[in-house]
Order: C-alpha cells, then structure tokens, then sequence
C-alpha cells in the first residue's frame, strides 16, 4: 500500500513534442505528490508539486495533473527541448510527514533535437 | 546560499568493511534524510534525522545507521558491507516545524562494493 508505481521506465521524445510520464499510488492518505528532475551526476532536485485539492498545477512547460478517484497523478513536459533529458521521479507522502517520501523507480527522459 | 553537500564523492569499499559517508545540510536546516538509490529501484528511504535524534528509519537492517551531529550535520554508516550496497547514497535536508517541505537534496556519495 506504500507503492508508487511509475512508466513508463524510459521515454524518448523529439524536440518540441510532449514528453508524459504517469504514476499510480495506492495509498489513499497520501496527499502530497511532487515531482523531482534528476540529472546525471546531481541530487534530486524539487520541479513542481501538487495537492489533491486541486486536478492540474502547471508551472512554465511542466503541469501536474491528478486524478483522485483513479489515484493517478502525470507530468506532461510541453514544448520538449534537449536540456531536459533527465531521470523525473514522482513520489508521494502525507501531508506534514515528508519524512517519508515514497518514490516512484524513475523515467528515464531523453529529448533529441 | 550553499546547498546540500556531501563526502567524499565516491567510495570503494571490499565486502565485510564497514563504510561511513558525510551530509552537510542546508544552513538552517535541522532535518536529514538519507535515501539509497540503486540502480533501477528509484530512491528508498533509509533514515531521517531531526534535532539530533533518529525520527524514522526505513526498510534497511539495523548494520545502517547513523547520526545528526549538533550543528545538524550527519553521518551514515554501513557495517558489515555487502555487494547489493551498492549504490549512490543520497542525502537531503529541510526545516521541520514549517509549512515548507520540499527537501532538497544533495549530489549523493557513489558506494562500490567490490
């Protein structure tokens, strides 16, 4: 029930198309789901984050969209570009309980010109 | 404002050895987290530290451990390694006892057990 299940496990996208990556949790008191861009050689780092209180967050090319009753949460990339290409992490956690971020395995996201 | 870093960068260790990596968190911050990151598994969650004390440990037997030094920094060690510890090693931080979450992480410590 603590699982974050993430796909697809490695996408490659053309310059300037949508790159989706999907995740499904099981946990229903799960109610904070960030997204982290990982490039190679660094830490996670924070990319944007959404609470189920509302169905789509969207920050510059990156939305978050969340379906609750399918307990489904996506990252859509518009407008793909080459520096990009990165590992992208979902993860889940109860709200003021971060201490225990379950992460999804990883997508692995290549963008060629 | 100086992010979250780590020691040493690499580290290659036989089996049996014992192994000790390094965090130093974000100025101001009290939380530590450590996660595993091995290949094709995503990032697990071994511990978490706030305060100088151990809050939380995750799925990991008890030859992980650690701790958080007064001035926040942190210590993660492994004893007795084995080859599957192989891994990079992740630490992050953030402020506990605020609104904020995000924890910020920094560039992991690669483990080579040999």
């Amino acid at each position: 029930q603590q699982q974050v299940k993430q796909s697809p496990q490695s996408l490659i996208v053309q310059k300037g198309g949508i790159s989706i990556i999907n995740c499904a949790y099981e946990n229903t008191a799960f109610d904070y789901f960030p997204w982290y861009q990982q490039f190679p050689g660094k830490g996670p780092a924070l990319l944007i984050a959404i609470r189920p209180d509302v169905s789509e967050k969207k920050e510059g090319r990156f939305t978050i969209s969340f379906n609750k009753s399918a307990k489904q949460f996506s990252l859509h990339i518009m407008d793909s570009q080459p520096g990009d290409s990165a590992t992208y992490f979902c993860a889940a956690s109860k709200t003021y309980n971060t201490d225990k971020l379950i992460f999804g395995t990883g997508t692995r996201l290549q963008v060629f010109p | 404002e100086a992010g979250v870093t780590q020691s040493p960068t690499h580290l290659i260790k036989t089996r049996g050895q014992q192994a000790t990596l390094r965090c130093s968190p974000i100025s101001g911050h009290t939380s530590v987290y450590w996660y595993q990151q091995a290949l094709g598994l995503g990032l697990q969650f071994l511990l978490w530290y706030d305060e100088g004390e151990e809050r939380n440990r995750g799925n990991f037997p008890p030859r992980f451990s650690g701790r958080q030094f007064p001035n926040y920094s942190s210590e993660l060690n492994v004893n007795a390694l084995e080859l599957e510890d192989s891994a990079l090693y992740l630490c992050a931080s953030n402020t506990r006892g605020r609104t904020e979450e995000t924890q910020y992480f920094g560039p992991g410590t690669r483990l080579l057990v040999l």
